[in-house]
């Protein structure tokens, strides 16, 4: 079975600082990994997904995330926020790059001060 | 690319009521997801259909729960003699079929069951 852990359910950041969101999965298989970025009232958006090619993978809006087999990890980042960054994200997991049966995280909410 | 439509945004039904919703896919998408989101949680997955076959149930779909795509182009839910516990927002998503493809997700359907 899959899954995915969210380390934090909300982030509070100031504009221009670093964006750090976590998440570790769990895996009996080499996982797919996925953030999502949800804004009030509109579907979830894909911002990256990680499918073995490279390590490091660069999403839309900046947003990057690094694949970690040693800390299970695939943490998101991005260097300087913006308020437009404001919004919920979720890590998700798959066991194939063509399933999309996800195992979602709870989510965290991204708050960004001005 | 008019995107996921998901139709009613918001229902609100007393417990014991039947409540049906409808998902458009993105035109000529081969698959299509039904998700679950309860607040504070992700999304779980509840089932997916190719075409107008249903691959996939999760266990969390009881049997007060149906779902059809009829012609292998919009979709339905349903669900038979609500309880409370099935307020939820209703997430429906497609995708071509094919390795690598994205994912796109409607903006849900929000059930209250009073």
């Amino acid at each position: 079975a899959q899954s995915v852990t969210q380390l934090g359910s909300h982030v509070s950041v100031s504009e221009g600082a670093l964006v750090l969101l976590r998440c570790n999965y769990s895996s009996s298989v080499p996982p797919y990994l996925f953030w999502y970025v949800q804004y009030p009232n509109q579907g979830l958006q894909l911002l990256l997904k990680y499918t073995s090619a490279a390590t490091l993978v660069k999403g839309i809006n900046g947003f990057e995330a690094e694949f970690k087999k040693s800390e299970t990890s695939f943490h998101l980042t991005k260097p300087s926020a913006h308020m437009s960054d404001a919004a919920e994200y979720f890590c998700a997991v798959s066991r194939d790059s063509n399933d999309y049966k996800l195992s979602f995280g709870a989510g965290t909410t991204v708050t960004v001060r001005a | 690319d008019t995107g996921v439509s998901q139709d009613p945004r918001h229902k609100i039904t007393k417990r014991g009521q039947n409540v049906t919703f409808r998902c458009d896919p993105i035109s000529e998408h081969n698959r299509l997801y039904w998700y679950r989101q309860t607040l504070g949680q992700g999304p779980e997955f509840l089932t997916y259909f190719q075409n107008e076959a249903q691959l996939e149930k999760s266990r969390l779909l009881s049997d007060r729960f149906s779902a059809e795509r009829p012609k292998g182009s919009f979709s339905t839910l349903e669900i038979q003699r609500t309880e409370q516990g099935d307020s939820a927002m209703y997430l429906c998503a497609s995708s071509p079929l094919g390795p690598n493809e994205k994912l796109f997700f409607g903006s849900g359907t929000q059930l209250s069951v009073l």
